[in-house]
């Protein structure tokens, strides 16, 4: 079982480019999120989807894109790269009755 | 190298001590709280949960208690070991699926 699974590890942009980050679960977990975690603070929660086709906003959603065509499959896409963007990425799943399942992660610079 | 876990408030143990690791949650309607562990480069790992109608739930070595009336969880670990060294997380559930999560506590373990 591989649990969630995020691509790429790391990766460097630059400013205005856009890039999505790849997040899979092979659990059938219906609920599914991206996090963004920033030095001295928590994971803010960005986009959540809580089953396939639905997705809705988060804490901090601006300048992130999401969507749920299957239930396995959550990808974010950033549409125009900022330095403010630059931080490490968490996707999770759960099913509605379990806690989440945190992927391995995402550190996204941009430049 | 750490880029996550700068600045958080630090707890410092000796090995085979007990720690107590503290959180405020903001929401009283929250009804599901969770510890997660952090190690470095890693995502968050659950440690253990408790649901509003219980005030304490014990795992193997971990213990969570819940004060509703302060809006307080803590973890206690007994018999602290070098591998417990992590940052941890509380976060809180209030019925949409949107978890909220604390800041963090860095706890460091001294031989």
């Amino acid at each position: 079982n591989a649990g969630v699974t995020q691509t790429p590890k790391f990766q460097v942009l630059k400013t205005g480019q856009s890039m999505t980050l790849q997040c899979a679960q092979d659990m059938n977990h219906e609920y599914m999120s991206w996090y963004r975690q920033d030095p001295g603070m928590g994971l803010r929660l960005i986009h959540y989807s809580v089953g396939a086709g639905i997705t809705d906003q988060g804490e901090v959603p601006n300048g992130y894109n999401v969507s749920r065509s299957t239930t396995e499959d959550f990808p974010l896409r950033l549409l125009s790269a900022a330095p403010s963007q630059t931080s490490v990425y968490f996707c999770a799943s759960s099913s509605y009755t379990d806690t989440q399942y945190f992927g391995p992660g995402t550190r996204l610079t941009v430049l | 190298g750490e880029s996550v876990g700068l600045h958080l408030p630090t707890l410092s143990v000796q090995e085979g001590d007990n720690s107590i690791i503290n959180c405020a949650y903001s929401n009283s309607a929250s009804d599901y709280f969770i510890w997660y562990k952090q190690e470095s480069g890693k995502g968050p790992q659950f440690i253990i949960d408790i649901r509003s109608n219980m005030d304490k739930r014990q795992g193997q070595r971990v213990t969570v208690l819940l004060n509703k009336t302060v809006k307080h969880l803590s973890l206690q670990i007994a018999a602290t070991q070098p591998g417990d060294s992590a940052v941890y997380f509380c976060a809180e559930m209030g019925g949409t699926y949107k978890y909220i999560f604390g800041t963090g506590t860095r706890l460091k373990v001294l031989a």
